[in-house]
Formats: C-alpha cells, structure tokens, sequence
C-alpha cells in the first residue's frame, strides 16, 4: 500500500525567505510523486511531478522538489518567498499497480503563510 | 477547453436529502475521479471510474453512488444526505501514460444541517 506524510501542517516564513514543505512517501513500487497546490475557494493545481529520470524537478512558480529514493522523499522548496506563494500545498503518490486505475494518495496538507 | 467543470459550486441540504453532483470533462478523458477534502485529512478518493460504464469504489464510498453513462460526465449521488458529508467534493480527470496527472475542477461545497 501507498502512503504520503506530510510534516508539518502550518508552515509560516517571512516574505524573501527560503520555502521548504516536507514530504516522505511509501511506495513498494517506484512511485509517480506530485505537488499540488490550492488558494483559496479554488481547485487543486499542479506545480510539479516526478515520473522517471532527472530527480530534480522543476515546476511552476519558481518550485522545485528533489526526489530522494534512499530517504523516501519528496520535498518541495522555493529559494524566495512570495506572498502570493500563500496556499495550502498538497504531496501525492501514484503508484501502478493490477487495475491500472492510477489512483492518487494525497497528503494532509501544509497551509503555508508568508509574513511580510 | 473549459478542462473539468462542477455543478453546483455550492449547495445546503437538510439530513436526509438527496441530490447529485454532476462533473463533466472536455479533454476525452478515460479515467475521472470523486474526492472530498476535510480540514486535516487531504483529499480522500470517493469512487472512480475507467471508463464510460464502468465505477469502483475508493477509499470512502459508503453514502455516495456514482454514475458514468457517458465519457464526459461522472455524477456523484447522495442518496440521505448526513451531517457527516458536509465537505468540499473535487471531481478530477486524465488519461493515462507516462505523466499520470490528475487534473482537478473547482470543488463543490456543500452543507448538510
């Protein structure tokens, strides 16, 4: 089974700051791994995705994750803080396995607040 | 493309109501997919559908029947409605292959009383 753990449920960094959101997964297959985020009142967006090859992936907005097999995870960060960045930031695993229904395991989420 | 779409956006029921979530998608999709979002618990898969005619259970179904008559559209039923489904519902799309995303529609929040 799959499994996505997300530390960290309120993050808050001043506006300049580096972001760092944490996520570790558990897949006993190798894993399709996903950052999604959400603003207020509005759907899921994706920022970035890991499939196969380079580890570090770049995504919308300045984003970037580094998929670390060894550790188990996928963090995102960001060098510089927007306020514009404040959201509420999803992990998630897809892992193929019998059925090939490409089901997403999501994360709790970590809201993410940028001070001025 | 208008991508996945949600009607209503917002709705209120009193316990013991039915009514039906209708979710429609013009990217020629295979799989689509019903969540519902709780503070502190992510997004947790309802039922999802393969294909035109074909729905399965996810992680959450009990209450909830779902609908997939034509490739477009997956409807998601209350059947009595209960206080426990007061959520935010997030109906999501895609075809797959290599990339594998899910791509979502604005979200139907809804209020049971």
């Amino acid at each position: 089974a799959q499994s996505v753990t997300q530390l960290g449920s309120h993050v808050s960094v001043s506006e300049g700051a580096l972001v760092l959101l944490r996520c570790n997964y558990s897949s006993s297959v190798p894993p399709y791994l996903f950052w999604y985020v959400q603003y207020p009142n509005q759907g899921l967006q994706l920022l970035l995705k890991y499939t196969t090859g380079a580890t570090l992936v770049k995504g919308i907005n300045g984003f970037e994750a580094e998929f670390k097999k060894s550790e188990t995870s996928f963090h995102l960060t960001k060098p510089s803080a927007h306020m514009s960045d404040a959201a509420e930031y999803f992990c998630a695993v897809s892992a193929f396995s019998g059925g090939a229904t490409n089901k997403l395991i999501f994360g709790t989420g970590t809201l993410l607040a940028v001070q001025p | 493309n208008a991508g996945v779409t949600q009607t209503p956006k917002f709705r209120v029921l009193k316990t013991g109501q039915s009514m039906t979530l209708l979710c429609a998608q013009d990217m020629n999709h295979e799989y689509m997919y019903w969540y519902r979002q709780d503070p502190g618990m992510g997004l947790r898969l309802i039922h999802y559908s393969v294909g035109e005619g074909t729905t399965a259970k996810g992680e959450v179904p009990d209450g909830y029947n779902v609908s997939r008559l034509k490739k477009q559209n997956f409807l998601l039923g209350l059947e009595s409605a209960a206080p426990s489904q007061t959520s935010v519902y997030f109906c999501a799309s895609l075809t797959p292959g290599a990339t594998r995303v899910q791509y979502f529609g604005p979200g139907t929040r809804l209020t049971v009383t």
